[in-house]
């Protein structure tokens, strides 16, 4: 079974700081997502990777940066954090583009910015 | 713009119930709707579609596209309250790149 893990369940950050999401999937996927989640709005695309160095910006990429330096890892970077980026964020990966493969999700990182 | 619409938003239903959850979309590079179900932590997937007119099925759900009136339903016969969850609609598009666009969600309660 393939395995999505997200570092924190939880984590509660102050204004300002500089704020880390890990994700790691264990089976070999190429393609790596980040969404936030909101009540009322879905799942809304931060950004996603296809390769390894390779980023593309989703729907909602203002405030946020990511980094892929190996295939199995991808760290999503709240450069300086704010309250409207307190959200739920769920870390995905799939096989390779194109090729019919559903997202295989972590169980989330709940972040609060105080 | 591209979008995936879901509905209802809510909905609360007996054990043994049917339930008929809608996905309607508008997306210009259409490639594949996924119907994901969403606990308590990770959505988990239950069904890929790509096809117009072939029902997939597991169990009690089942689930069917439309690709000319561009909907996808999702059925869930014989409720029960581990149905109770968020249903999630994505649609995979290939405009350049690929990336899946979500709806909002329906929120089913089954009570006992």
């Amino acid at each position: 079974d393939v395995k999505v893990t997200q570092s924190s369940r939880y984590l509660v950050k102050r204004t300002g700081e500089k704020v880390f999401l890990e994700c790691v999937q264990d089976m070999d996927h190429e393609n790596m997502f980040w969404y936030r989640q909101d009540p009322g709005l879905g799942l809304r695309l931060i950004y996603f990777s296809y390769d390894v160095k390779m980023k593309e910006k989703g729907d909602i990429p203002e405030g946020y940066s990511v980094s892929r330096e190996k295939k199995e890892r991808f760290s999503l970077i709240l450069e300086s954090a704010s309250t409207n980026q307190t959200s739920m964020y769920l870390c995905a990966s799939s096989l390779r583009l194109g090729g019919h493969q559903p997202q295989h999700f972590g169980d989330g990182t709940r972040l609060s910015i105080l | 713009e591209d979008k995936v619409v879901q509905s209802p938003l809510s909905l609360v239903v007996h054990e043994g119930d049917t339930v008929t959850l809608n996905c309607s979309y508008e997306v210009t590079n259409f490639r594949s709707l996924l119907w994901y179900k969403q606990e308590k932590k990770a959505p988990t997937f239950l069904f890929m579609l790509t096809s117009s007119g072939i029902e997939k099925k597991s169990g009690r759900l089942s689930s069917i596209l439309d690709k000319k009136e561009l909907f996808s339903i999702l059925n869930i016969t014989a409720t029960q309250t581990g149905d109770s969850a968020i249903y999630l609609c994505a649609v995979e598009e290939t405009s350049g790149t690929y990336k899946y666009i979500f709806g909002t969600g329906t929120r089913l309660k089954v009570l006992a």
